[in-house]
């Protein structure tokens, strides 16, 4: 079973704009991840962001955790064509092990 | 240094045959992970390993899905008899004892007919 759901479930922006993608999920966790998909390809892992953590940033991806009301979000700014993608959050429940993947928000950016 | 590698890329099968999918993980990790991706449940958590030992095999599906790991740098997940259900793409992954980041192959998509 899922534990995040993802919203939008689809974005498409023009290049240069910001993104931004929301994760919900349901039970206490560990820590929470972001990975991106491009079309055909693995599934890359992008940004980790622990329980104790409230913000975090890596280059122009920003996430934002809040477990009181159990959701996250992705941020990116001054989007690019490459970013055009599916992106994913992870939920870890404890263990470091077991993830579990929201439904995604497909990204497209337009040039 | 190699990513997870997968094969094969793409298999197309008819109903009722034996499909292995293999798995070479990333050098020195741990664990790996099996994943199953469809249109309707998303990315599933199949299988995983820790030091060639199943560790939770929760998220199989039927007894026809079996999964080995013979040794660190081999693993199969076999589907035997398959049914035109189980087309979909199918990850593997692995990650080091001390990291929380698993490092996806570039999936294998089955298909049966």
């Amino acid at each position: 079973s899922q534990q995040g759901e993802e919203d939008p479930q689809a974005l498409s922006i023009q290049e240069g704009e910001n993104a931004t993608m929301n994760c919900s999920y349901k039970t206490s966790i560990n820590n929470l991840q972001w990975y991106r998909q491009n079309s055909g390809r693995g599934l890359v892992h992008l940004i980790l962001i622990r329980s104790n953590e409230r913000e975090k940033h890596s280059g122009r991806l920003r996430v934002t955790l809040d477990t009181s009301k159990k959701s996250s979000s992705l941020l990116i700014t001054a989007s690019r064509a490459a970013d055009t993608a599916s992106y994913f959050c992870a939920t870890d429940e404890g263990g470091g092990n077991k993830l579990t993947f929201g439904t995604g928000t497909q990204l497209k950016v337009e040039l | 240094d190699a990513g997870v590698i997968q094969s094969p890329r793409h298999e197309v099968t008819e109903m009722g045959q034996e499909v292995t999918l293999r798995c070479k993980p990333i050098s020195g990790h741990d664990y790996l992970f099996w994943y199953r991706q469809t249109m309707m449940r998303g990315l599933e958590l199949l299988i995983y390993f820790n030091n060639n030992v199943p560790i939770d095999d929760s998220g199989m599906p039927e007894d026809r899905f079996s999964a080995k790991m013979p040794n660190a740098s081999f693993s199969t997940l076999k589907i035997q008899p398959s049914e035109p259900r189980d087309s979909a793409v199918y990850f593997c992954a692995s990650k080091g004892q001390r990291n929380y980041t698993q490092y996806f192959g570039p999936g294998t998509r089955l298909t049966v007919l």
